[in-house]
């Protein structure tokens, strides 16, 4: 079973305010990514990492920022909040081919946020 | 740019039918086909299909891949209203991040 931990799973905010949005997972994956998904639609990415002080922007542009300071952990921050970043944000990780996995992802159970 | 197209975008059927989701593809340098189960919270992985494997089978639920025509679809025998939430198909190219389809949400009822 996947251990990847998603914090907070659900935060209202309201315009302008700083927020970070917390994962975590300790399968020891290189790659971690953040998709972004609203009601209804697909997966977008927005950032993913293929390990330690590796970061880039994925298809989808965002305002949000990410860091990898540990394989662990992947938090994704937002400086200052807006209505438009209203959505699902699912954070996953994945393990690379050559350790006997498919490639297939692991998701997080999600952080929803609103902002007011 | 890798794109996925899925249809169709919903399906309500009775349980005990059989229900096909498909799923088209263009992608440079092809490396894998996913599929996965999202119901409330995030998505679950269901099968992976590659040039060295083309057809899936997990009980009740089937997979095949095309890379000539460039799809693949699922297949769903005897549903149940447990196997109702939004099934994703994903591809994962050149690029090395999987590319998502807008899925096909799927409601069984009694």
């Amino acid at each position: 079973e996947a251990d990847i931990y998603q914090t907070p799973r659900y935060l209202v905010i309201g315009t302008g305010k700083k927020i970070t949005l917390e994962c975590s997972q300790t399968m020891g994956h290189d790659k971690m990514y953040w998709y972004q998904q609203d009601p209804g639609m697909e997966l977008h990415l927005i950032h993913y990492s293929y390990g330690v002080n590796s970061t880039e922007k994925g298809d989808l542009s965002s305002e949000s920022t990410v860091s990898r300071i540990r394989t662990e952990h992947f938090p994704l921050t937002l400086e200052s909040a807006r209505p438009s970043h209203t959505s699902q944000y699912l954070c996953a990780s994945s393990p690379p081919p050559g350790q006997g996995s498919t490639g297939e992802l692991f998701f997080g159970e999600g952080s929803r946020l609103t902002v007011l | 740019e890798d794109k996925v197209v899925q249809s169709p975008l919903s399906l309500v059927v009775h349980e005990g039918d059989t229900v096909t989701l498909n799923c088209s593809y263009e992608v440079t340098n092809f490396r894998s086909l996913l599929w996965y189960k999202q119901e409330k919270k995030a998505p679950t992985f269901l099968f992976m299909l590659t040039s060295s494997g083309i057809e899936k089978k997990s009980g009740r639920l089937s997979s095949i891949l095309d890379k000539k025509e460039l799809f693949s679809i699922l297949n769903i025998t005897a549903t149940q209203t447990g196997d109702s939430a939004i099934y994703l198909c994903a591809n994962s190219g050149s690029a090395r991040q999987l590319t998502f389809g807008s899925g096909t949400q799927l409601t069984v009822l009694p």
